[in-house]
């Protein structure tokens, strides 16, 4: 069926650079999409969402990307810091009437090496 | 604010042992879930419910059922425990017409 993946499983970072995750979906009627963060032993945690009407969504801090051509969707974080080591998980869904289901994908492990 | 408190925290189980699952959210959402999650395999969604005294079966059912007689509730109950439901439980909350999905600290358990 079809379903929510990701390009890297695991990702290491330095402290300050960038951190840029990705992401790949396969529904094409998915019209949302979310990150969420899970840190070690926690629930996941929403970080930001985006449409499918939009391209491209700021937060503080990290901005998503969403590409409908290639179905392809990346957080970026900005200056990341060793609060940020988490595994993060994209999710798809289909709102409207009879449409409650959120498709997580598999997850990537964020290191931040200080 | 609690949000969603999901009770017990830790369980250890014998292959064929019934036990539920407990979440409560103290925000009114509408819609509440059941997920599993296990290593490599993310996020898989259990059962779900809609509404109060209203449920449907997500990707993975098989062996699982619930209840939601109360809107802020809604309870997991595994009926004949095996070992390949050891795993960790999320349970979560949505309001409608909001993306934004709030989860419980998580249920580990263990089925030997």
């Amino acid at each position: 069926g079809e379903s929510v993946g990701l390009h890297l499983p695991t990702l290491s970072v330095q402290e300050g650079d960038n951190s840029i995750i990705n992401c790949a979906y396969s529904n094409s009627a998915s019209d949302y999409f979310i990150w969420y963060k899970q840190e070690s032993g926690k629930g996941p945690q929403f970080i930001i969402d985006i449409r499918s009407n939009m391209d491209k969504r700021q937060g503080q801090r990290v901005t998503v990307l969403l590409n409908k051509t290639v179905k392809h969707l990346s957080l970026q974080i900005a200056a990341t810091q060793p609060g940020d080591s988490a595994v993060y998980f994209c999710a798809e869904g289909i709102s409207g009437a009879g449409s409650y289901q959120l498709t997580f994908g598999k997850g990537t492990k964020l290191s931040v090496i200080p | 604010n609690a949000g969603v408190t999901q009770t017990p925290k830790f369980r250890v189980l014998k292959t064929g042992q019934s036990m539920t699952l407990l979440c409560a959210q103290d925000m009114n959402h509408e819609y509440m879930y059941w997920y599993r999650q296990d290593p490599g395999m993310g996020l898989r969604l259990i059962h779900y419910s809609v509404g109060e005294g209203t449920t449907a079966k997500g990707e993975v059912p098989d062996g699982y059922n619930v209840s939601r007689l109360k809107k802020q509730n809604f309870l997991l109950g595994l009926e004949s425990a095996a070992p390949s439901q050891t795993s960790v439980y999320f349970c979560a909350s949505r309001n409608r017409g909001y993306t934004e999905a709030f989860f419980g600290q998580g249920t580990r358990l263990t089925v030997v």
